[in-house]
């Protein structure tokens, strides 16, 4: 079964206190990565695929960068606006997206 | 470019009374559609996913119906509410199935 697993649960940074968010999975035959951005009572906002280890994607101030086994969001000197909850999610085979609970990003000015 | 609207954005109701969710896509054709819902500290959960018109698969048992009488409308439903169906809906459409998706603003159900 695919699983996957996000840390830290909750992230407090200072504003241009550069970090990073994980995620780590187990599935066989991973076919791609998916990042999402949630702001509160919204729908999930796409942000990168990633398909194979090694791949980068950036956008503004995040870049996403995978792993055989995990993926991480670096956010690079935040911004107050960048607080979010983050999702990451896998898919493999033929089955549907799996996500993680996400982690929780504050960004303090 | 592409759009989905998903409506109403808050709904309370009462235990027993039934239910109707409605999720139209703009801008493609034969889009691939999913009903997830996300509960407080937990992952989104799929529920239904339709690949095309009278076409769905259920992920989960449930106290709820899906259906798709139009290419680019989905719709979620139940006979009966139950407390345990409180929670946020989320539709959401793709070009293939399982692959990146697109999500609505989501439904804020509360059944009380």
């Amino acid at each position: 079964e695919d699983q996957v697993t996000q840390s830290p649960e909750a992230l407090r940074l200072q504003e241009g206190e550069s970090s990073s968010l994980n995620c780590s999975y187990t599935v066989s035959g991973l076919r791609g990565l998916f990042w999402y951005r949630q702001d509160p009572g919204k729908g999930p906002e796409f942000l990168f695929t990633l398909y194979s280890a090694g791949e980068e994607k950036e956008k503004e101030r995040l870049k996403a960068t995978l792993t055989k086994k995990e993926s991480f969001l670096h956010i690079t000197a935040p911004k107050p606006e960048d607080s979010a909850t983050y999702l990451c999610a896998v898919q493999s085979g033929n089955t549907p997206l799996v996500f993680g609970k996400g982690t929780r990003l504050s960004v303090i000015a | 470019s592409q759009t989905i609207h998903q409506w109403p954005a808050t709904l309370v109701q009462p235990v027993g009374s039934p239910l109707s969710l409605e999720c139209t896509v703009e801008g493609t054709s034969n889009p691939n559609l999913y009903w997830y819902r996300q509960a407080a500290g937990r992952g989104l959960q799929l529920l239904f996913y339709s690949v095309g018109i009278g076409q769905i698969s259920s992920e989960v048992p449930q106290n709820l119906s899906a259906s798709r009488p139009q290419d680019r409308q989905f719709i979620l439903s139940s006979k009966k509410l139950l407390l345990s169906d409180s929670g946020f809906y989320l539709c959401a459409w793709s070009w293939q199935r399982h692959t990146e998706a697109f999500f609505g603003q989501g439904t804020r159900l509360t059944v009380v």
